[in-house]
């Protein structure tokens, strides 16, 4: 099992520039989330999808949409970068969402917008 | 509402030391608490999860944690630092009604000196 990956692994954008992030997860899990990580500021949730065929704003959502595309697979797009959104990005996937689920983690989309 | 502090955003022990690593939290309703700890340039992954059941928590490479309500406190220990345990450790808490995703502190980076 490969568990949570994400692709790109790094990716620079100009300002105005739009892009998605991939994610994908093969433990059949339920509920799927994007987080940002900031310097100093821990990990922020961005969106996520308790289960197929829903979606819900997290603490940061202003800038971001996103897309349960199916069970597996769950996208974030930025239609129009800002350098604020210079981050490192992190999908992540539970069984569950009743919130004591663990959540695994993918290894990460660093994002740089110039 | 719900919130995680984290004392110290970087701790350094030397090898063989106790490990001590503190999170306290805020929450309105019963929480479950988790510990995620992060390796360069990786994502994170689990280290152990308080979900109502028993106190003490023991999680793996040797780590565990304390739930004390009157305290608000979920810290984590290690008798005897190894120079692996170096990373960067979450606090994270989430609830049992209303939105369960989990918020993170800002973690706390540890430094194992040989």
């Amino acid at each position: 099992n490969a568990g949570v990956t994400q692709t790109p692994k790094f990716q620079v954008l100009k300002t105005g520039q739009s892009m998605t992030l991939q994610c994908a997860q093969d433990m059949n899990h339920n509920s799927m989330y994007w987080y940002r990580q900031d310097p100093g500021m821990g990990l922020r949730l961005i969106y996520y999808s308790a289960s197929e065929g829903t979606t819900d704003k997290g603490e940061v959502p202003n800038g971001y949409n996103v897309s349960r595309l199916n069970k597996r697979e769950f996208s974030l797009r930025l239609e129009s970068a800002a350098p604020s959104q210079t981050s490192v990005y992190f999908c992540a996937s539970s069984e569950a969402s009743t919130g004591k689920e663990t959540q695994y983690f993918g290894p990460g989309t660093r994002l740089l917008v110039l | 509402a719900q919130s995680v502090t984290q004392l110290g955003s970087h701790v350094s022990v030397s090898e063989g030391a106790l490990v001590l690593l503190r999170c306290n939290y805020s929450s309105s309703v019963p929480p479950y608490l988790f510990w995620y700890v992060q390796y360069p340039n990786q994502g994170l992954q689990l280290l152990l999860k308080y979900t109502s059941a028993a106190t003490l928590v023991k999680g793996i490479n040797g780590f565990e944690a304390e739930f004390k309500k009157s305290e608000t406190s979920f810290h984590l220990t290690k008798p005897s630092a190894h120079m692996s345990d170096a990373a960067e450790y979450f606090c994270a808490v989430s609830r049992s009604t209303g939105r369960r995703a989990l918020t993170f502190g800002s973690g706390t980076r540890l430094q194992v000196q040989p």
